[in-house]
């Protein structure tokens, strides 16, 4: 089945570190990956999305992800963490029906001070 | 713009009874989609629309659910009768354009529900 993984529950770095936070991907054809984030009692709200071209893509917040075709995975990155950035991270795989999003299980990023 | 909304924020129901759960979404979006975010099952699309034409129900859990979006602005999902096991944070979100690849959805702030 078609599908993204977050391979991690829970990522805990400190605050001024380099974050990253998994995801695989098992998708045919050409895949277009978004990451959500949610903040405790929020909804949800886009990051970034990979369509085609850069492998880099640049999102908000300072965010950025890295499309690796060869290893089929879309890791959510940046140079480094704040308190702030503390929040449970989606990532989502675009599906061919009218724009149907499939969501990973989510991972729990706390960044501590 | 006000962004996606949604009502109530909260609602604490008694099972058997009936909720509405009511939903606004970006004026001008075109595709309107009913989450369910729960502890055990994560994120789960229940239905969507486009064009407020149900395209995909195949999420919604059992006869007890059904949604409606009567036009553009407005959509309802409704529990009757509710369960327990019903309790969860219900989402909706719009997006535009949503048979094209830049199709971001816009999520509403959601709403807790617990039945007791």
């Amino acid at each position: 089945a078609q599908s993204v993984a977050q391979p991690e529950d829970q990522v805990n770095v400190a605050e001024g570190n380099p974050l990253t936070v998994k995801c695989t991907y098992s998708v045919s054809g050409n895949p277009y990956l978004f990451w959500y984030v949610q903040y405790p009692n929020r909804g949800l709200q886009f990051l970034l999305k990979y369509i085609t071209g850069d492998n880099l893509v640049k999102g908000s917040y300072g965010f950025e992800a890295e499309f690796n075709k060869s290893q089929t995975s879309f890791h959510l990155k940046k140079p480094s963490a704040l308190v702030s950035d503390s929040a449970l991270y989606f990532c989502v795989w675009r599906g061919s029906t009218l724009g149907r999003l499939y969501f990973g299980r989510g991972t729990q990023l706390t960044v501590w001070p | 713009d006000a962004g996606v909304i949604q009502s109530p924020r909260h609602e604490v129901t008694e099972m058997g009874q009936e909720v509405t759960l009511r939903c606004k979404p970006i004026s001008g979006h075109n595709s309107l989609f009913w989450y369910r975010q729960t502890m055990m099952r994560g994120l789960e699309l229940l239905i969507y629309f486009n064009n407020n034409v149900p395209i995909d129900d195949s999420g919604m859990p059992e006869d007890r659910f059904s949604a409606k979006m009567p036009n553009a602005s407005f959509s309802t999902l409704k529990i009757q009768p509710s369960e327990p096991r019903d309790s969860a944070v219900y989402f909706c979100a719009s997006s535009l354009a949503a048979g094209t690849i830049y199709n971001e959805q816009f999520f509403g702030p959601g709403t807790r529900l617990t039945v007791l």
